[in-house]
């Protein structure tokens, strides 16, 4: 089973929609959480750390549930340029970042 | 521009070939990391220097796989015997480990395609 379980999509959303996505993870004792996104063959830039509180950056929501060990994102007033993969990122106590395969996000106008 | 950076972007060798790659990290960052994605994949972790010294090797990495990162700046991997499954995308990040957030930062990659 692997760490860290995403939905692939595609998620073909109208712009100015609401857009959710989800991943659940398997180490409990993971300590750090993270949103990256990737654009066609191109390198993962990260988009927001996950904290238990919930964190918001603009249009986008993060929350981090560890008892479901259960983290989400949330894109608000997607725009066209939100196209783009989506990768859950977990971080258990040692350096290496454990990715799920990514959620492909595309905004149509 | 003070990213990572990748040399080459690009490479297609034989099978049975030997390969070498460059990461530069940001000039401060005093941990590097090497990751492996192949198509429809997220990366998976390969391995991980703390200045010079190599700290973490995953599974992934086996004997044909070798990382340095001799003065602590720039590192190599080379891959030696080249096989097909070993065509990917090669990405390197580095870190701060004085930082409050060690966050890692990915350079554009190597894509290797093996014949």
């Amino acid at each position: 089973r692997k760490e860290v379980e995403q939905d692939p999509g595609p998620f073909n959303v109208p712009e100015g929609a609401t857009v959710a996505f989800n991943c659940t993870y398997s180490n409990s004792a993971s300590q750090s959480f993270f949103w990256y996104r990737q654009d066609c063959r191109k390198e993962p830039k990260l988009l927001m750390s996950v904290y238990s509180s919930g964190n918001e950056d603009g249009r986008f929501t993060a929350q981090l549930n560890r008892a479901s060990q259960y983290i989400s994102l949330l894109i608000r007033d997607s725009k066209l340029s939100d196209s783009a993969t989506y990768l859950c990122v977990v971080q258990d106590s040692g350096y290496a970042l454990n990715f799920g395969k990514g959620t492909s996000l595309l905004v149509t106008p | 521009d003070t990213g990572v950076s990748q040399n080459p972007r690009h490479k297609i060798t034989k099978r049975g070939q030997n390969v070498t790659f460059r990461c530069d990290p940001i000039s401060e960052h005093n941990r590097l990391y090497w990751y492996r994605q192949t198509l429809g994949q997220g990366p998976e972790f390969l391995t991980y220097f703390q200045n010079e010294a190599q700290l973490e090797k995953s599974r992934l990495l086996s004997d044909r796989f070798s990382a340095e990162r001799p003065k602590g700046s720039f590192s190599t991997l080379e891959i030696q015997r080249t096989e097909q499954g070993d065509s990917a995308m090669y990405l390197c990040a580095s870190s701060n480990r004085d930082s409050d957030t060690d966050t890692q930062y990915f350079g554009p990659g190597t894509r290797l395609t093996v014949l």
